[in-house]
């Protein structure tokens, strides 16, 4: 129990264009959500808190603007990277919270040309 | 704030070796300890956790105590396989799940 799916896995895009990341809960409702990113071999850096049916809690010194968060339902909160420049590229991995615990997802590459 | 530090990989063992990665941790509170493995290409795996003092969490042979007085979380196993080659995370949060702070990972190298 306790899975997480993301979609798509990975993505290429042109600079300028923006991209839809789903982050789905399977098999079990998750009023929260969370999105972090990766760099090359490092930790992960915590973006945003998205809560279902309200607005997504940013962490200091993320464009709230430029990375839209919407978490429309108990299973399905979306990152989009608007207006995608290359320093956008990274690894970008979502979890969802049940029992106390963060599920997460097996994450998305996003290269941006 | 709260913090989580780990011992600085890679670390490269031979297989059925027996496996320590220390992790310890400051936090205000009573925080849930967590390892999390992540393979190659791939996102965070759950290990195991623990949410009080003297709490232990195992799981495929993996252990790690919740150490109050030290402040401490070290990862455990036995005997490891090539398969365990992985980056592995220590992290805390919140009683409530939430706000999870991550360690800097583990790289872990299993030789057969």
């Amino acid at each position: 129990g306790a899975v997480v799916s993301q979609h798509p896995s990975w993505v290429i895009c042109k600079s300028g264009t923006s991209v839809k990341i789903e982050c789905r809960s399977l098999d079990f409702q998750a009023t929260t959500m969370f999105w972090y990113r990766q760099f090359p071999k490092q930790s992960l850096m915590l973006m945003a808190t998205s809560n279902e049916g309200s607005k997504a809690t940013y962490e200091q010194g993320v464009e709230k603007d430029k990375f839209l968060i919407n978490h429309a339902s108990l299973t399905l909160s979306t990152l989009t990277v608007t207006s995608a420049h290359p320093e956008d590229s990274s690894f970008y991995i979502c979890s969802a919270l049940t029992r106390e615990t963060q599920y997460f997802g097996p994450g998305t590459r996003l290269l941006v040309l | 704030g709260n913090s989580v530090t780990q011992m600085e990989g890679p670390v490269t063992l031979s297989e059925e070796a027996f496996l320590t990665i220390n992790c310890t941790y400051t936090a205000t509170g009573y925080p849930s300890l967590f390892w999390y493995v992540q393979y190659p290409g791939e996102g965070l795996q759950l290990l195991l956790k623990a949410t009080k003092a003297d709490d232990k969490g195992s799981n495929k042979g993996f252990e790690a105590t919740y150490r109050k007085e030290t402040t401490s979380f070290h990862l455990e196993k036995g005997s490891v396989q090539v398969s365990d080659s992985a980056v592995y995370f220590c992290a805390l949060s919140d009683r409530d799940g939430n706000k999870l702070v991550f360690g800097a990972g583990t790289i872990l190298r299993v030789k057969s």
